[in-house]
């Protein structure tokens, strides 16, 4: 099946850095949600987009729709240690709004 | 709001077992429940769509026999996995729909392992 092309696979940086992830689609999507996973548990949703250009916020957590439609991207601003985890880009592409498509995922480590 | 329920979080079972997983939403009602497969490293596949009062939708290659559905009320789904044998060990994950054009939110997991 389809999958997301999500960037980078993985990241290790220190704590109070800036953090940048993205995910593009072949085709249009009409809605874009940003999950993080914990080892043994399933995934928090994070940000929910539903609009082109729409630029959303959750604390230190910033996403944004592409105005395209086929990519969005996750910020996460001077990222601590309990940021640690895999974040997935999930989607509904145009006309079907019940499977959403997944990223392979981006691991985030940090160093204190 | 939007809490899911999975239970149990983690089975060890011999092979030959049946296995039954339970998904609630606790504080809202789903039509649609998801039931996911996950193995280490890697992302979230489908295995099936839950309807409330209807058939399950399973994905191509996801045996229906294997892994029966049953979506008996607006706040709970099961996942049966029937004569478990150890390459069915995986992380299950069910999630449900809050609402039209409302995220997906997901339970803690289950841990299946099949000895």
């Amino acid at each position: 099946g389809q999958q997301l092309n999500q960037s980078p696979q993985s990241m290790f940086i220190q704590e109070g850095e800036d953090v940048s992830m993205n995910c593009t689609s072949s085709s249009i999507f009409n809605t874009w949600l940003w999950y993080k996973q914990d080892p043994g548990e399933g995934p928090v949703l994070l940000i929910a987009l539903y609009k082109a250009g729409e630029l959303t916020s959750n604390g230190r957590l910033t996403a944004q729709f592409g105005i395209t439609r086929k990519d969005s991207f996750l910020n996460i601003s001077a990222s601590i240690p309990s940021d640690v985890g895999i974040y997935f880009c999930a989607g509904h592409e145009a006309g079907n709004n019940r499977k959403l498509i997944w990223g392979l995922g981006t691991s985030l480590a940090v160093n204190p | 709001g939007a809490v899911v329920s999975q239970h149990p979080s983690r089975v060890i079972c011999k092979s030959g077992t049946s296995v039954k997983i339970e998904c609630r939403s606790l504080d809202f009602q789903a039509t649609t429940m998801f039931w996911y497969r996950q193995f280490p490293k890697q992302s979230l596949m489908l295995m099936a769509t839950s309807n409330e009062g209807s058939k399950a939708t399973y994905e191509q290659g996801v045996e229906k026999d294997k892994f029966l559905i049953n979506h008996a009320s607006l706040t709970l789904s099961t996942l049966t996995v029937t004569s478990a044998h150890p390459e069915d060990s995986s992380f299950y994950i069910c999630s449900a729909l809050q609402g039209f054009n409302q995220p997906q939110h997901f339970g803690d997991g289950t841990r299946l392992s099949i000895l």
